[in-house]
């Protein structure tokens, strides 16, 4: 079945360490996101990958840092430049263009311990 | 950058009865989409309305957008406990990617 694996489901992190977070998608979209969101509130976007190769920034993307070698992966790393990371971080993929929906991961909760 | 903005924050009925959200955003859209999260999970697709479109339905959905009013509304029918959640609008401003309102949190009694 196709789809989108987010790993690990729950991520521990001490201060000062850097945690990365795992993205896969078998949907051969070309398109993948990577979205914050704290409790009660809506998504933020952190940085998005339109293409292998390039990434652009989101809104929130200080402290954040992610690659895209391969289509189908676009791992988010969060750093200790990050000064609040405790989150559910959500990974999306889509087709080109903007009239696809997005198909979303199960989340990774991050808290720092 | 807020675009999408749900209306109620909260939202309690009886299972069966009807649920309506609504979603005002603020500048011209190509499409307006909205989705469902289940509480501690990833966000599911529901509907995605054109701007050129003023209604759509998919089972017991019902989507509308007003253009003028810059708004829509999701209606939920006959609605079962099975249903709550939380519901999000989203739209692509120009390009960019999704912006998300603030969600409206719906729970149906049994």
């Amino acid at each position: 079945d196709g789809g989108i694996t987010q790993s690990p489901k729950y991520l521990f992190r001490k201060e000062g360490q850097n945690v990365t977070l795992s993205c896969e998608q078998n949907l051969n979209h070309d398109a993948m996101y990577w979205y914050r969101q704290d409790p009660g509130q809506g998504l933020r976007l952190i940085y998005y990958s339109q293409i292998v190769n390039d990434f652009q920034k989101g809104d929130i993307a200080e402290g954040y840092s992610v690659s895209r070698e391969k289509k189908e992966s676009f791992p988010l790393t969060v750093t200790s430049a990050q000064k609040n990371p405790t989150a559910f971080y959500l990974c999306a993929s889509t087709g080109t263009g903007s009239n696809y929906g997005y198909t979303f991961g199960s989340g990774t909760r991050l808290t720092v311990v | 950058s807020q675009q999408g903005e749900e209306d109620p924050q909260a939202l309690s009925i009886q299972e069966g009865e009807n649920a309506t959200m609504n979603c005002s955003y603020k500048t011209s859209i190509n499409n307006l989409q909205w989705y469902r999260q289940n509480s501690g999970r990833g966000l599911v697709h529901l509907i995605l309305i054109r701007s050129n479109e003023r209604e759509k339905h998919s089972g017991r959905l019902r989507v509308t957008l007003d253009t003028s009013k810059k708004s829509s509304s999701l209606l939920i029918t006959a609605s079962r406990a099975a249903d709550t959640a939380s519901y999000f609008c989203a739209t692509p401003v120009g390009n960019t990617p999704l912006v998300f309102g603030k969600g409206t949190r719906l729970s149906v009694i049994a």
